[in-house]
């Protein structure tokens, strides 16, 4: 089955700086990875996500960029505030009617 | 429109006890996912309904653990005989497509 290897667990940042948070899949047929942000107590909520016909996906300060050929994709979030802060989730899955595999998460600190 | 709701927000209940955890997805989604949510932890996945195929269990983790879903509604979590590695937060999601809408979760704590 698919595995999800996230990188870094935990990520300590500035007000200001980027943050990048990695993510690895094995499974060469997956072709959809989407990014959920998890706030304290709240639910995951969807942030953005990539299909396998492109390459990167940008919607505001948050992109995501996706290599196939390596199998691995990355969120990118730029000029980062004290509520970027919270967990954030990758996953992998087949498409929608399979079921997708997250990764363990990163714990984004955004200090002010 | 609504989004997916569940039932209770938080339980309490003695080891050994069954408890019920009910999740109502969003109208018209096909597909419904439960999972379990260690403090701390990434979303390990229980079970999985699509339409009216067989559901996907081979998340579960033990015997004691049974779903349910009727048709394309309501779905309920029974856990029976609870043990104390059961407390966490129980999630459910509904897709229709590919992006997941997630619940807002049952808080479990078995004492």
């Amino acid at each position: 089955g698919e595995n999800v290897e996230q990188h870094p667990s935990t990520l300590s940042v500035q007000e200001g700086d980027s943050a990048v948070i990695k993510c690895t899949y094995s499974d060469s047929a997956s072709n959809y990875f989407p990014w959920y942000k998890q706030e304290l107590g709240k639910r995951p909520q969807l942030i953005i996500d990539i299909r396998s016909n492109v390459g990167e996906k940008k919607d505001q300060r948050i992109a995501v960029t996706l290599n196939k050929t390596a199998k691995h994709f990355s969120l990118h979030i730029t000029e980062t505030q004290p509520e970027d802060s919270a967990v954030y989730f990758c996953a992998a899955s087949k498409g929608g009617s399979y079921i997708p595999t997250f990764g363990r998460g990163t714990s984004l600190i955004v200090h002010p | 429109g609504a989004g997916v709701s569940q039932s209770p927000s938080n339980k309490v209940t003695e080891k050994g006890k069954d408890v019920e955890l009910r999740c109502d997805p969003i109208s018209g989604h096909t597909a419904l996912y439960w999972y379990r949510q260690s403090l701390g932890q990434g979303l390990e996945f229980l079970i999985y309904f699509q339409g009216n195929s067989a559901p996907d269990k081979s998340g579960l983790p033990s015997d004691r653990f049974s779903a349910e879903r009727t048709g394309e509604s309501v779905s309920t979590l029974t856990i029976q005989r609870t043990q104390q590695e059961d407390s966490a937060v129980y999630l459910c999601a509904s897709t229709q497509g590919y992006e997941q809408y997630f619940g807002p979760g049952t808080r479990l704590t078995v004492t």
